[in-house]
């Protein structure tokens, strides 16, 4: 089976930067996925690693080291519309995306 | 370009009753995902498609749900008859994978959701 696990709430101030954490065990490890979900929203697609490294996309940049089962989220100059739950999602194999149960972040002035 | 497009956006109805949520993929999109959202339970696959087949149901919680795909353009997700603890937010997501067999990198694209609420 899969495992996905992320912290269940963060709080950071506006400006900042923050990092969200997530861990993952699986068989067959094909990419991980990074989703953000406004409240009463669909999930949309941040970003994608399958190699070891940084990916940087703008103010938000995603980590994978596949060796630890570990990758991160991180969120520079922070404002508060990025005030969302942000999702990891591991794919493996020919078996569907498993998502975490998200991190809810909550911007603060 | 159109998004994928859901229907009802909020459905309230009585234990007991038959409800039917709609799925409009992205065109081209090849593959189809019908997905559960609770706070407890987070977001949980039901079920997916490629090319209109059903590839995995393992995730369908039990004989109540059903789903299909008549075609590349429509699908459908029925629970008969529905319980209190069928309230969720229903959401269906599209991606184009492309090869055979594996899953891809492709992202999903969801739609804006079906929140249900059972009495």
């Amino acid at each position: 089976g899969q495992n996905i696990d992320q912290p269940t709430e963060m709080t950071a101030t506006e400006g900042a930067i923050v990092q969200i954490n997530c861990t993952y065990q699986t068989s067959g490890f094909n990419g991980l996925f990074w989703y953000q979900q406004h409240a009463g929203e669909a999930p949309t697609f941040l970003s994608y690693n399958v190699l070891d490294g940084l990916e940087e996309k703008g103010r938000f940049s995603s980590f994978l080291s596949r060796s630890k089962g570990y990758s991160y989220l991180l969120l520079k100059e922070l404002q508060m519309k990025d005030s969302a739950s942000y999702l990891c999602a591991a794919l493996s194999g020919n078996t569907p995306l498993v998502f975490g149960k998200g991190t809810r972040l909550s911007v603060i002035a | 370009d159109a998004g994928v497009i859901q229907s009802p956006r909020h459905e309230v109805t009585e234990m007991g009753q038959e409800v039917t949520l709609r799925c409009k993929p992205i065109s081209g999109h090849n593959s189809l995902f019908w997905y559960r959202q609770t706070m407890m339970r987070g977001l949980e696959l039901l079920i997916y498609f490629n090319n209109n087949v059903p590839i995995d149901d393992s995730g369908m919680p039990e004989d109540r749900f059903s789903a299909k795909m008549p075609n590349a353009s429509f699908s459908t997700l029925k629970i008969q008859p529905s319980e209190p603890r069928d309230s969720a937010v229903y959401f269906c997501a599209s991606s184009l994978i492309r090869g055979q067999g594996a899953l891809g990198n492709q992202p999903q694209h969801f739609g804006d959701g079906t929140r249900l609420s059972i009495l």
